[in-house]
Formats: structure tokens, sequence, C-alpha cells
């Protein structure tokens, strides 16, 4: 399995731009999510899904889209670009459970906005 | 917000030695989690100990959980210098009023292992 994969690893953007995050999951994981990690700072939720044509809001979720439509994919997308969004991007998919059950990780994408 | 409050936010030890980190947390949960970062990589999952229990231990690691202070603490016995890493907790927090969302993570604890 190749578990949580991402692309890109890497993006410089202008402000103003509008791209797509990539994540895909072969574990059959129900609960997929998208987490962006600021200097210092732990993890914050910005969206997150528990199946298939389900989405929600996280605690951070303005600037940012998600959509859902199978359960392998989890694309988030930056629809104008700010500056404020530069930031390392992660989406973590788990089993659904009683609660947030244990995350798994993707190896992040590094986003710079200029 | 940050649920999780992880001290000390830095600890530098030398290999070998045990090494102790606390978090702590506003609200009820579900569960808490560890997570390990290694610098600039994603998180891995360490160790989950649900609400109805009080230990849990893991290969080297041993967390404890007590939710009439919500706090818990990570210990990592006889550190390697492999350790070095950032260790976050993370806790199950509702952001709509309904059901968990997501996982509340803290800003992390820093451990260095000095050879």
């Amino acid at each position: 399995n190749a578990g949580v994969t991402q692309t890109p690893k890497f993006q410089v953007l202008k402000t103003g731009q509008s791209m797509t995050l990539q994540c895909a999951q072969d574990m059959n994981h129900e609960y997929m999510s998208w987490y962006r990690q600021d200097p210092g700072m732990g993890l914050r939720l910005i969206h997150y899904s528990v199946g298939a044509g389900i989405t929600d809001q996280g605690e951070v979720p303005n600037g940012y889209n998600v959509s859902r439509s199978t359960t392998e994919d989890f694309p988030l997308r930056l629809l104008s670009a700010a500056p404020s969004q530069t930031s390392v991007y992660f989406c973590a998919s788990s089993y659904s459970g009683s609660g947030i059950e244990t995350q798994y990780f993707g190896p992040g994408t590094r986003l710079l906005v200029l | 917000s940050q649920q999780g409050e992880e001290d000390p936010q830095a600890l530098s030890i030398q290999e070998g030695e045990n090494a102790t980190m606390n978090c702590s947390y506003k609200t009820s949960i579900n569960n808490l989690q560890w997570y390990r970062q290694n610098s600039g990589r994603g998180l891995v999952h360490l160790i989950l100990i649900r609400s109805n229990e009080r230990e849990k231990h893991s290969g080297r690691l041993r967390v404890t959980l007590d939710t009439s202070k919500k706090s818990s603490s990570l210990l990592i016995t006889a550190s390697r210098a492999a350790d070095t890493a950032s260790y976050f907790c993370a806790t199950d927090e509702t952001y709509s009023g309904g059901g968990a969302d997501g996982l509340t993570f803290g800003k992390g604890t820093h451990l260095i292992i000095q050879p």
C-alpha cells in the first residue's frame, strides 16, 4: 500500500492564482482531512470529509474548497492564493470510529505564495 | 483554537535518559493521541489512549491520561538519537457542536537527544 500520497511536494504561487493540492489514499478510509502547519504551530484543521459526497469545514476553512467524489481522493483547492496561505499542507485519513481515530498523514505540500 | 498544549516547548537530554512531555487540554474528549514529526516530514502516529483508559504502553513509550485534570504525559524510556523530533498531542474536538470533526493539535515539544 502507498498509504496517503500528496502532490505536488512544493509549489510557488503568485497572489491571486488558484491551484489544487491533490491527496489520495489506498486504505479504503472513510474519513479524510486537510491540515495546515505554520512555523512553530501545531496543525490546524481546514476541511474534512466523513465519506464520499460529504464534506464539512474545520477550524480555518476560509479561502479553501474541497470535494469528495470518490473514497480515495480528497483535493484541496485554493481559490485565490494570498501570502497568508503560505504554509505546509498535510492530508490525513483514518477509519471512522466513535471519535477521531488514528490519522495516517501524507508527506505534505510546501506552498509559498508571493 | 489550540486544545492541546505541550510542555515543555523544547527538551534536550543525553542519549539513554528518559524524556517526559506533558499535554493539557480544555474540553471533553473521546481519545488523545501522540504523534511524532521529524524535520520536514509528515506526522507519524505513536499511540492513542481512550478517555476510559488511564495508562498505555507501546515499546519504549508510556502514555498516561488524567481526564479529571485534562492532562496527559508521554514518557520515552532509554532515549536514542533517532528519537530527536517534535512530538505533538492531539485531541478530538467539536467545531460545529455535533460529533468530533477532527484533531486539535498543540504546538509540540521539540526533543533533542544528545549523543
